[in-house]
């Protein structure tokens, strides 16, 4: 069964720090994985995917990813974070020949003045 | 732009009562889900939807039922509302086929069971 994990319930940042949100994930076979964002009250936005090709994948606002298969990581990235990064991020991982996602538990990112 | 509309930001519904949760999309997707939200927990899936009339069980069906009349459609009912099942609740939306393609959420609509 496919699943991902993400280790950390927070992460505080100070803003213009790079930010790293981890996420593992576990599946049968090659995986489509993919970052949401969510502010508060709001449905979850897509950020980026990673398919096939380049392992470090670009999303929305600045965010990267860096898919590392051996290590079976997805984490998430960004150079020098705002305030306004501050929102609750999930990690999910889709099997190929499968329609539905698989979520993780979200990792609420804290960005401080 | 591109949209899953969700018809009620806020429910407060009592013990026993039966609850319809509506959702609209408008980009002609074949596929539709229902994702239950909860602290600590992330989404875990509900119910979904590959065509008109057709239904998969998620993961935590139990308490729950969809409808598809339409495609542009999907409903979810609570026909005996409990407690427990106050949460926030996400539909989204995807192409079919696509499995490189990403879901798209409506704003979530969050119910509160007395």
């Amino acid at each position: 069964a496919q699943s991902v994990a993400q280790p950390e319930d927070q992460v505080n940042v100070a803003e213009g720090n790079p930010l790293t949100v981890k996420c593992t994930y576990s599946v049968s076979g090659n995986p489509y994985l993919f970052w949401y964002v969510q502010y508060p009250n709001r449905g979850l936005q897509f950020l980026l995917k990673y398919i096939t090709g380049d392992n470090l994948v670009k999303g929305s606002y600045g965010f990267e990813a860096e898919f590392n298969k051996s290590q079976t990581s997805f984490h998430l990235k960004k150079p020098s974070a705002l305030v306004s990064d501050s929102a609750l991020y999930f990690c999910a991982v889709r099997d190929r020949g499968f329609q539905k996602l698989v979520f993780g538990t979200g990792t609420r990112l804290l960005v401080s003045p | 732009d591109v949209k899953v509309t969700q018809s009620s930001r806020y429910l407060v519904k009592r013990t026993g009562e039966k609850v319809f949760l509506e959702c609209v999309q408008d980009m002609d997707h074949e596929n539709m889900f229902w994702y239950r939200q909860d602290p600590g927990l992330g989404l875990r899936l509900i119910y979904f939807s590959y065509d008109v009339k057709m239904k998969e069980k998620g993961d935590i069906p139990e308490g729950y039922s969809v409808s598809r009349e339409k495609k542009e459609r999907f409903s979810l009912i609570l026909e005996s509302a409990s407690t427990n099942q106050t949460s926030m609740y996400l539909c989204a939306s995807s192409f079919q086929g696509v499995d490189t393609g990403e879901l798209f959420f409506g704003e979530g609509s969050r119910l509160t069971v007395l």
